[in-house]
């Protein structure tokens, strides 16, 4: 089926620590991957994207991570700061159905 | 900024009135996308238009439409108001007509039925 999945609704972490949020996914012949921030009462923002063919992809302070075998998406935040308390969506392209499937979110909150 | 760009930021009407929520996609790009988020829920698909024509159609409810006008902005009508259509209403874009690319947001439309 079409589902998106956040293994934690919520999560809290340590200013300075690094924060890793999970999502799964159940559909094998999903080929893209998006993972959003959404900061309270703004829209989402686009912060990193990975395809089916890439195990691994860096961005600035940024890490995802796609395991195909178990399905399993996860973005690494490095060194979090007040500023990355949002709520993240991984979202979901399945082949085929050509349209995003997003997952309910995850909050992250920084204790100071 | 995403540049999308969606008007009004703050909407507060009636049960049974009609709204209409104004959305301009970022320069170059033919597809827009109406997303509703509930209070502490995920984003539902309502409807998708790409270079004016509807695409693809999600959990939008008969008492809502949309459009999309010849300079590619998009309009999206909300009739018979009901106090459960309270929610941030979303317009994201993208370049093609593929629903599977990066969509980017919009700030949001926040529509308070009282």
């Amino acid at each position: 089926g079409e589902s998106v999945g956040l293994h934690l609704p919520t999560l809290s972490v340590q200013e300075g620590d690094n924060s890793i949020i999970n999502c799964a996914y159940s559909n094998s012949a999903s080929d893209y991957f998006i993972w959003y921030k959404q900061e309270s009462g703004k829209g989402p923002q686009f912060i990193i994207d990975i395809r089916s063919n890439m195990d691994k992809r860096q961005g600035q302070r940024v890490t995802v991570l796609l395991n195909k075998t178990v399905k399993h998406l996860s973005l690494q935040i490095a060194a979090t700061q007040p500023g990355d308390s949002a709520v993240y969506f991984c979202a979901e392209n399945i082949q085929g159905a050509q349209k995003l499937v997003f997952g309910q979110g995850t909050r992250l909150t920084i204790n100071p | 900024d995403s540049g999308v760009t969606q008007t009004p930021k703050h909407l507060i009407t009636a049960t049974g009135q009609r709204v209409t929520l104004r959305c301009s996609p970022r320069s170059g790009d033919l597809s827009v996308y109406w997303y509703q988020q509930s209070l502490d829920q995920g984003l539902q698909f309502l409807i998708q238009y790409y270079n004016g024509e509807e695409r693809a159609k999600g959990n939008i409810l008969e008492r809502f439409s949309a459009q999309q006008f010849p300079d590619l902005h998009s309009e999206l009508n909300l009739s018979s108001l009901e106090l459960g259509d309270s929610a941030l209403y979303f317009c994201a874009s993208s370049t093609h007509r593929s629903g599977g690319d990066t969509q980017y947001f919009g700030p949001g439309t926040r529509l308070t039925v009282l």
